[in-house]
This record gives structure tokens, C-alpha cells and sequence, in this order.
């Protein structure tokens, strides 16, 4: 099983829509999580940064973690053409940092 | 602050050629990160230096790619020689590590690497 796994399959959303990304893990030491967004031909860059189980928004952004299922989301509320980005999710712990492949999301106006 | 600078943006040379790719870190970060990134995959980690120290290079994919860090403002990661599976984004980032554990790290705009 690989340490992070994130389904890399693009996703297209209508202008307007939620968009729901998620990443699972399996490495227990894992303790901070991250979601970067990265734009082409730019380099990734922060989005979002948990350290505990549960929610935490920023204005349309929503991260959710949960520990017990080593399950994390990103939800993108009232998506916005300037949201067509690829989202990668991190975690680490341990001086362990590892990155999901990202999920490329296309919003259609 | 210009955050972290990559240079050159692109890089076009042929197989067995020497190749130095160029990073300037936050000022006042002191870790350092090279990655590599393809559609295959994804975002892999090549070196990390702490304090221009190399503490993780178990990414380095053989001996063709060496790194150094002779400051803390200043970075190369060298491919000797060169060769088409070698082509891809390289990056590189920084971050300030106080704790244990680095999370926020800052990246470059990248070097888009292609070896004919």
C-alpha cells in the first residue's frame, strides 16, 4: 500500500459547484496535513494546513481530516473558474513529508 | 520577499550533456528541498538540506545526480550526464524548520528539463 494515495483523475465541475478532493494514508505518524494548490506551470503552493481531526474553513475552502479512518478532504464551495488548479494533498510527522499525485479540477464557466 | 527563485525556467539539451539546475531559498528558511515532478509520478523528493547540510538523499536516483548547498542562499542540483528518462519539473522549496518536522514549504516556479 502506498503512503498516500490520491486518485489522480481529472474532474471536470459546472461554475458554481462543490468540489469534493480526498487523499488516504497509512502512515500512523502522520500529524500535520496539508493541501497545495498548484497552477500550471507554477510551482505548488499552500492552500490549506491541519493538524487535528475535524474541520477547518477558509473562506470557500473547507479541509476535513479524519485520524481514525487516515482519511483527509478538501471541498471547494461555489467553484470558481480561477479554481481550475491541481490540488495536491501532503501530510507529515515523524520528519516524514510525503505528497499525493494530485488531482487536476477543471471549472467550467 | 521574491520567494524562492529557479533558474533557468527551461532547459532543452541532449543526452550525456552536463545539466546545473540553479535555487535561491526564502531568505531565513534553513531547509531545502529538491523535487522532481512527472505525470507518472507525481511530486517526488530527490534531497532535503538542513542548515546547508544534506540530511535526506535517498531520492538522489543514482550517481548521475548530485546536489549542494554551499550557503544558505544558494542551492545546484547537477545531472552528469544527462538522459531522456531524466526530463521532467524540477523543483526546488524551502521552509523554515524550528520544530521537528517540516510542513510549509515554499517552492519555486520550477525548471522544465527535456534531454533530447
Amino acid at each position: 500500500q502506498k503512503e498516500v494515495e490520491q486518485d489522480p483523475g481529472p474532474l471536470s465541475v459546472p461554475e458554481g459547484a462543490i468540489v469534493s478532493l480526498n487523499c488516504t494514508y497509512s502512515n500512523s505518524a502522520f500529524q500535520y496535513f496539508m493541501w497545495y494548490r498548484q497552477y500550471s506551470r507554477k510551482g505548488p503552493e499552500l492552500l490549506m494546513y491541519t493538524y487535528s481531526s475535524g474541520n477547518k474553513e477558509d473562506g470557500r475552502f473547507t479541509a476535513q481530516v479524519d485520524k481514525s479512518s487516515k482519511y483527509i478532504s478538501l471541498f471547494i464551495r461555489d467553484s470558481q473558474p480561477s479554481d481550475s488548479a491541481t490540488y495536491l494533498c501532503a501530510m507529515s510527522g515523524n520528519n516524514r513529508l510525503a505528497f499525493g499525485k494530485g488531482n487536476q479540477v477543471v471549472v467550467i464557466p | 520577499d521574491a520567494g524562492v527563485i529557479q533558474s533557468p525556467r527551461h532547459e532543452v539539451t541532449e543526452m550525456g550533456q552536463e545539466v546545473t539546475l540553479r535555487c535561491k531559498p526564502i531568505s531565513g528558511h534553513n531547509s531545502l528541498f529538491w523535487y522532481r515532478q512527472t505525470m507518472m509520478r507525481g511530486l517526488e523528493l530527490l534531497i532535503y538540506f538542513n542548515n546547508n547540510v544534506p540530511i535526506d538523499d535517498s531520492g538522489m536516483p543514482e550517481d548521475r545526480f548530485s546536489a549542494k548547498m554551499p550557503n544558505a542562499s544558494f542551492s545546484t542540483l547537477k545531472i552528469q550526464p544527462s538522459e531522456p528518462r531524466d526530463s521532467a519539473v524540477y523543483f526546488c522549496a524551502s521552509s523554515w524548520t524550528g520544530g521537528e518536522t517540516n510542513e510549509k514549504l515554499f517552492f519555486g516556479s520550477g525548471t522544465q528539463l527535456s534531454v533530447l
